[in-house]
């Protein structure tokens, strides 16, 4: 049974760019959220997706955005990229309103 | 405002010495509490969920324990794998999924 995957493992990004990240969840799980990791801190919530919505949201521009397809599958997009956006950007599945959230093993975005 | 509070911001414990981890929360209503474990440059590893005071969970030599202000985690005789960060997040009775993680405690288990 294939856990939660995340693509890519590392990309390197200038200033301005846009990146896209992309996760599959565990499977039996319908529900997608994101979290930034910064170095040395705990993972701080982007957003929620469920049934192909944006269910909920953190306190996160509006730079950053996502989607989530038929097959709930999700992608996390960030547009005119910051240093400050250099984190680990890990994605959690789930059931919606469910129990344990099971995280991937994240995608290291480094903005030069 | 939700918060989590982990201490120590590390610890260095030598191979079979027995310590606990402490978790302290605020939250507007507790759905419930986890502890993940987390390796460098890896994602969490879910360990438990706490969903009421008095609750306590137990796997191979961690036991994590809730209250109504407070979690701990219990590691007994620990090895050096069990080195790791050890995050603590909450989960608020608000109607929304989100965690709310502490900074984490980084264990060091040397021989």
């Amino acid at each position: 049974d294939a856990g939660v995957t995340q693509s890519p493992t590392h990309l390197i990004k200038t200033r301005g760019q846009q990146v896209t990240l992309r996760c599959s969840p565990k499977s039996g799980h319908d529900t997608v959220s994101w979290y930034q990791q910064a170095l040395g801190q705990g993972p701080q919530f982007i957003f929620q997706y469920y049934e192909e919505e944006e269910r909920q949201r953190g306190n996160f521009p509006d730079r950053f955005s996502g989607h989530q397809f038929p097959n709930y599958s999700s992608e996390l997009n960030v547009n005119a990229l910051l240093l400050g956006d250099s984190a680990l950007y890990l994605c959690a599945s789930s059931t919606f309103r469910g129990g344990e959230l099971f995280f991937g093993e994240g995608s290291r975005l480094t903005v030069l | 405002e939700d918060q989590v509070t982990q201490s120590p911001e590390a610890l260095r414990l030598q191979e079979g010495e027995s310590s606990s981890l402490n978790c302290s929360y605020t939250v507007s209503g507790l759905r419930g509490l986890f502890w993940y474990r987390q390796d460098p440059g890896k994602g969490p590893e879910f360990l438990f969920t706490l969903y009421s005071a008095g609750e306590e969970k137990e796997k191979e030599r961690l036991k994590a324990t809730l209250t109504k202000k407070e979690s701990f985690l219990h590691i007994t005789a620990p090895k050096p794998e069990d080195s790791a960060t050890y995050l603590c997040a909450v989960q608020a009775r608000d109607n929304t999924d989100k965690l709310i993680f502490g900074t984490g405690t980084r264990l060091q288990v040397f021989p």
